[in-house]
């Protein structure tokens, strides 16, 4: 139980192109999902808060109109990177925390999509 | 704001023998949760442990503990009986109770198995 997947794992795209990456918890209901990026050996920055049915919530330094993000159910966030440049390449992974349960304080990952931008 | 701290970039252990990856962190808060998290070149994350800071208990998982010193800040994560598939990078993090919380993760850390 409690898996969260990414599409696509990997996407390649041309320099001022948009691109779309879904995160899916596929058996539990997401209230709240997180958008991370990372740099290669490096950390995850937590790029904005997803909460279904309302706006994200964005880290300082963190574009809106660059990364789009929307949470229209309880089981899909979306991470749109609007007019792509190369300095976007990243790996972006998304995490889920359960509704409805006793909060354990655990969240669960995707397998992360990585961005690489021409 | 919530900070985590790992001094170590990087650590080797030989096979079958004990390491321990540090950790600390800062907090304001009584009640949170602190989590150990894998990352192998796959980079899916892999959570190989939890503790909750209101227990005193030392969270263990088969061969992963941790030695949780609260009034210290201090989480360090225990690996014995290491083996090749440890090899990867580890990540410590800290969570509030609130239901939104997010994570934070801490530098990491690249630890190496020598068979």
């Amino acid at each position: 139980g409690a898996v969260v997947s990414q599409h696509p794992s990997w996407v390649i795209c041309k320099s001022g192109t948009s691109v779309k990456i879904e995160c899916r918890s596929l058996d539990f209901q997401a209230t709240t999902m997180f958008w991370y990026r990372q740099f290669p050996k490096q950390s995850l920055m937590l790029m904005a808060t997803s909460n279904e049915g309302s706006k994200a919530t964005y880290e300082q330094g963190v574009e809106k109109d660059k990364f789009l993000i929307n949470h229209a159910s309880l089981t899909l966030s979306t991470l749109t990177v609007t007019s792509a440049h190369p300095e976007d390449s990243s790996f972006y992974i998304c995490s889920a925390r359960e509704s409805g349960r006793a909060n354990t304080g655990e969240l669960f990952f995707g397998e992360g999509s990585r961005l690489t931008v021409l | 704001a919530q900070t985590v701290t790992q001094s170590q970039p990087e650590m080797s252990v030989q096979e079958a023998e004990t390491v321990t990856l540090s950790c600390t962190y800062d907090t304001s808060e009584s009640d949170y949760y602190l989590f150990w998290y894998k990352q192998p070149p796959s980079r899916q994350m892999i959570l190989v442990i939890r503790q909750e800071a209101y227990k005193q208990q030392n969270a263990t998982e088969n061969r992963f503990s941790v030695n949780f010193q609260k009034a210290a800040k201090s989480f360090s994560l225990k690996i014995s009986d290491s083996q090749l598939g440890d090899a990867a990078m580890y990540f410590c993090a800290y969570r509030a109770t609130g239901a939104n919380s997010k994570l934070t993760f801490g530098k990491g850390i690249t630890l190496s198995v020598r068979p």
